[in-house]
This record gives C-alpha cells, structure tokens and sequence, in this order.
C-alpha cells in the first residue's frame, strides 16, 4: 500500500533558525496536504498542493510540491516559539481512493 | 461557525467492552472521516463516510463500524476492546467526498484498561 515517509522525525533548533521537514511518497500524488499539530492539540490544516511544481508561502512557511508529485517540503524561516508542534504531510491513497494517508511527522522544538 | 465537535472528551473503558464516539462536522459539510491516532504517530484513517454511505475504509478490524445520519452526524463503533485501542480518535470533516482538506475535531482519549 501507499507508504508517507517524514523526515527527520525530531528537530531541534534556536529560535529564529530556519527549520525544513521533507515528505516522500511511494507512489504519485494528486495533491499533498500539511497539517500542524500542537501539543495536547489536534492536526490543523495548513495548505494544499495541486500541481507539479507548486511553490506557496504562509508568511514564513513555505510549501514545496515536487516535479514528480512524488516529494514535498516544508521550510520555515526564522523559527519562533510558536511554531512549536508536530507537522504532518499527507496524501491520497490513489485514483479512486478516499483514503488520506498521513507521515509520521516532525516533531519541531525551538529553544527561546 | 462552529468548528467540528467531538463527544465523549475523554473515556476509559475496559478490555471487552465496546464504545461509541460521536462527531458532528461543521455545517455544510458532508464527509466526515474518523481517524486514530497513537502517540507519536501520525492520524491512520479508519473510515469515510459521504452522504450516509461509506467511501473507504481503512485496515482495522471488523470490531470497528460507523455510520452517519442523514444530519451528516456520525458515530464510530468499537466492539471487544482490546489494550492496544487505546488512542485519540479524531473525527474530520470536509465539504466534499474528495480526500482533500480535512478539518479536525478535538478527538476523544480514549484509554482501555
């Protein structure tokens, strides 16, 4: 089956670091969504991807869609404390599928 | 607006039992998803359901059901619990049947013992 793979799965970084969390999948993507999720919370949506290629900006977050539609990243510029919290990437279980399959995250901690 | 809301908060249950988690999506939507959730793991879809009728299903047992009713409410049923169903169950709901953005609930703890 379709797997989502996440790294790293821990970083640690001083605030006002940059931070990046890459996504892969195993099989081509029709989109690819990022969620957020903060301690003692529940995953918030964050953005969606479409296209090959795709480049979209949150302020400081940017989200990156692969050429393949296989990959994506998510690059944070200049850290802050609220940024805390575990990122998830996820993605369609294929053609036909209703199935959201999720990484196992990245867990962000940002030392003030 | 309402967001999505989730009832029981918290429940403890033990092994054998069975419990019933609830979910109501946020109006006008008409997917609700039920997903679980393990410490230190990302959300692992259970279920879909649109217009009342199951979209999808994940790899879990038959011990797990649900349904939704035509108010778009859904319930997730698990029967003969065992130890390692202990996790937070969230409950997200989205406008359309496509799995595209999904908005989560507060999940219901769910602690067997």
């Amino acid at each position: 089956g379709q797997q989502v793979m996440q790294i790293p799965q821990y970083q640690h970084v001083q605030e006002g670091e940059d931070f990046t969390t890459y996504c892969n999948s195993s099989t081509t993507l029709s989109n690819i969504q990022w969620y957020k999720q903060r301690p003692g919370g529940h995953p918030v949506f964050l953005i969606q991807l479409v296209k090959s290629g795709e480049v979209k900006k949150q302020k400081r977050l940017t989200f990156q869609f692969g050429e393949a539609k296989k990959n994506s990243s998510l690059h944070i510029t200049a850290t802050q404390t609220t940024d805390v919290g575990t990122y998830f990437c996820a993605g369609p279980g294929g053609a036909g599928s209703y199935q959201l399959t999720f990484g196992k995250g990245t867990k962000l901690s940002v030392i003030p | 607006d309402a967001g999505v809301t989730q009832s029981p908060t918290h429940l403890i249950k033990t092994r054998g039992q069975h419990v019933t988690l609830r979910c109501s999506p946020i109006s006008g939507h008409k997917s609700v998803s039920w997903y679980q959730q393990v410490l230190g793991q990302g959300p692992q879809f259970i279920f879909q359901y649109y217009e009342k009728e199951e979209r999808g299903r994940g790899n879990f047992p038959d011990r797990f059901s649900a349904r939704q009713f035509p108010n778009y409410s859904s319930e997730l049923n698990v029967n003969a619990l065992l130890l390692g169903d202990s996790a937070l169950y969230l409950c997200a709901s989205s406008p359309n049947r496509d799995p595209y953005e999904q908005y989560f609930g507060p999940g219901t703890r769910l602690t067997v013992t």
